[in-house]
């Protein structure tokens, strides 16, 4: 099973700030697939990057993903007020699909 | 578009089972796999196994192999959940949760259901 490391485990931002948030595997992820989510209090989660770099519809340009192997990064442009919550990762290379146990972005 | 809407919230005792239905409207249901995943109060998210309709084969997560059973019936575009021998720890929001794209029973998931609480307690 591959297991997935998110840090940090809270970020502390400011709006219209940029954020970075890191996702490690255990053993490589293969084909770099690689989800990333955003959930917020009380609603399920939104898919916001698949295949590591790719933007699922609708979700806005200040979301970028990159990365590779074993190393991946959610990377927020400029913080808009309802970006503030918690992301997670997900691998769904291999069996069992695993996830990160997220990195709650805050309010500074 | 697709929507999922699940069965509403249930409490359970400890060593009973439970079955939690998800059902698709508005788009293609059979050739798209149907995950479960569930989130415990204040943690993360688990894949708990998912299904292609078309094909009608589970596959499972090992944590939860002889607990937990995933159908599909085609004919009402519904999913099901059924996880027995509860515990206190299967407290639980359970999300059904549709694959990107078709045909993959590995995949990210866009399209997910409201979420159904299901509370174990004696």
């Amino acid at each position: 099973e591959i297991v997935l490391t998110q840090s940090p485990g809270t970020l502390s931002l400011s709006p219209g700030e940029r954020a970075t948030l890191s996702c490690r595997a255990s053993q490589s992820v293969s084909s770099s697939y690689l989800a990333w989510y955003q959930q917020k209090p009380g609603q399920a989660p939104r898919l916001l990057i698949y295949g590591a770099s790719s933007r699922a519809t609708g979700i806005p340009d200040r979301f970028s993903g990159s990365g590779s192997g074993t190393d991946f990064t959610l990377t927020i442009s400029r913080l808009e007020p309802e970006d503030f919550a918690v992301y997670y990762c997900q691998q769904y290379g291999s069996s069992p699909q695993t996830f990160g146990p997220g990195t709650k972005v805050d309010i500074k | 578009q697709v929507q999922l809407v699940q069965s509403g919230a249930e409490v359970k005792k400890p060593g009973s089972s439970v079955k939690v239905s998800c059902k698709a409207s508005g788009g293609t249901f059979s050739s798209y796999a149907i995950s479960w995943v569930r989130q415990a109060p204040g943690q993360g998210l688990e894949w708990m196994g998912g299904i292609i309709p078309i094909f009608g084969t589970a596959n499972y997560a090992q944590k939860f192999q002889g607990r937990v059973t995933i159908t599909a019936d085609e004919s009402t575009s519904t999913a099901y959940m059924e996880l027995s021998s509860l515990r206190s720890e299967d407290t639980a929001v359970y999300y059904c949760a549709r694959a990107h794209d078709y045909g993959h029973d590995l995949d990210a998931f866009d399209i997910w259901g409201q979420g159904t609480m299901v509370t174990v307690s004696s």
